[in-house]
Order: structure tokens, then sequence, then C-alpha cells
């Protein structure tokens, strides 16, 4: 079956401007989160949707929002970009909030220039 | 707040050389500890979960151990094909969210 869907892949972005990333999870899975990637934090926790509720939030200020929709796809905003929210940003879904697997998508390369 | 370390930073093996990496945890209540693999410019490859402590998974060359305080993911007789970053992750009992470790990366020399 399909696995987990991000796009754009690639994209690059001016310092100020916003951006939008979009995210399909597995068929059947509702829960979908969110983590950034850089080489000097590592993987962090951004968010997590539920049935279309934000269920938990990481340390980001509030430029980084997320949603979900009815049919589970999610995306993710960054709004007034700085040089520093260049990063691989990931989607993850599961079946549920308790997932016994949390599925990882392939990211969105975001570069901020 | 939850603490993953995961040691060593980097690995790096000859072909059929096994070992081991590990990941010790700090967390008010396990909900599962995750292992996952990444290879350079792609998404984290879901590997196991583990639950309890005295548990271990396998998969082909790879077998994940937990204990109360740590996990060891044992890389049997390892090919080139098993480079990559392996990533631990902990799921707390009270927060779904994934904590994960800074990652070991393994170079498997032919």
């Amino acid at each position: 079956k399909a696995g987990v869907t991000q796009t754009p892949r690639y994209l690059i972005k001016t310092r100020g401007q916003q951006v939008t990333l979009s995210c399909s999870p597995i068929s059947g899975h509702r829960s979908v989160s969110w983590y950034q990637q850089t080489p000097g934090q590592g993987l962090q926790f951004l968010f997590e949707y539920f049935s279309e509720t934000q269920r938990n939030k990481g340390n980001f200020p509030g430029r980084f929002s997320g949603r979900q929709f009815s049919n589970s796809r999610s995306e993710m905003n960054v709004s007034t970009l700085e040089l520093g929210d260049s990063a691989l940003y990931l989607c993850a879904s599961s079946l549920g909030l308790a997932g016994n697997t949390i599925y990882f998508g392939e990211g969105s390369w975001l570069t901020v220039v | 707040e939850d603490q993953v370390t995961q040691s060593p930073e980097a690995l790096r093996l000859q072909e059929g050389e096994s070992s081991s990496l590990n990941c010790s945890y700090t967390v008010s209540g396990l909900r599962g500890l995750f292992w996952y693999r990444q290879d350079p410019g792609k998404g984290p490859e879901f590997l196991f979960t583990l639950y309890s402590a005295g548990e271990e998974k396998e998969k082909e060359r790879l077998k994940a151990t937990l204990t109360k305080k740590e996990s060891f993911l044992h890389i049997t007789a390892p090919k080139p094909e098993d480079s990559a970053t392996y990533l631990c992750a902990v799921q707390e009992r009270e927060d779904y969210k994934l904590s994960f470790g800074a990652g070991t990366t393994v170079t498997v020399r032919a």
C-alpha cells in the first residue's frame, strides 16, 4: 500500500515569506504528526493531529502552525520564514494516537535564503 | 523531560563484523521505544517498536532488545547495505510524541 506522501519534496523560499507543506497519511491512518530535522538539533517534534484536532504541540514559535482535514490529510505552515527554518520537515502517520507503528514520509526539504 | 542518548555517534564496521548500538533513555513512563533506519536524504524507515523490558524483536540481521533503562540494536554479520543512520525514539505513556536520540551512523565496508 502507498506510504506517507509529502509534497513538495524540495523548495526554496526567501526570508519573510511563508510556506505550506502537505502530507497525505497512509490510508486508514488517522494520526498525523510533524517533525523538523536539522543537523544541529536532530529530529524535533512540531505537532500532532488526530481527528482534525491538535493533540500535542512541541516547543516551536507560533509561526509554525498546522491543520488536519476530515480525510486525515494534513498541512503545516511556517510564516515569516527565517534562515534557521531551513530543514527537512517530516510527516508521520499512525492508526491512532498510541500507534504501534509510526511511519514517516520522505520529507520536504526547505531552504530559506 | 524525556532524554534519549545514543552511542556511539559513529561506527565503522567491516563486512561480517557484528556489533551493537546503544540507546539509553530517561522517561517517566514508557509507552514504547522505536528504532528507525534513515538513509541520506530520506525519511526514517520504521524497524521495531518495543514495549516492555525483556522484549526482543528481530528483522533480518537486526535484533533489538529492551531493558528498563536502555535498548540495544544488534547488527549481526552486517553487509554494506546496512550502512545508514539508526535512530532511537521513546514515546511516553502520557504523551504520544516521539523524542529522538541523535542517532548512530553505521558504515559497513566490504
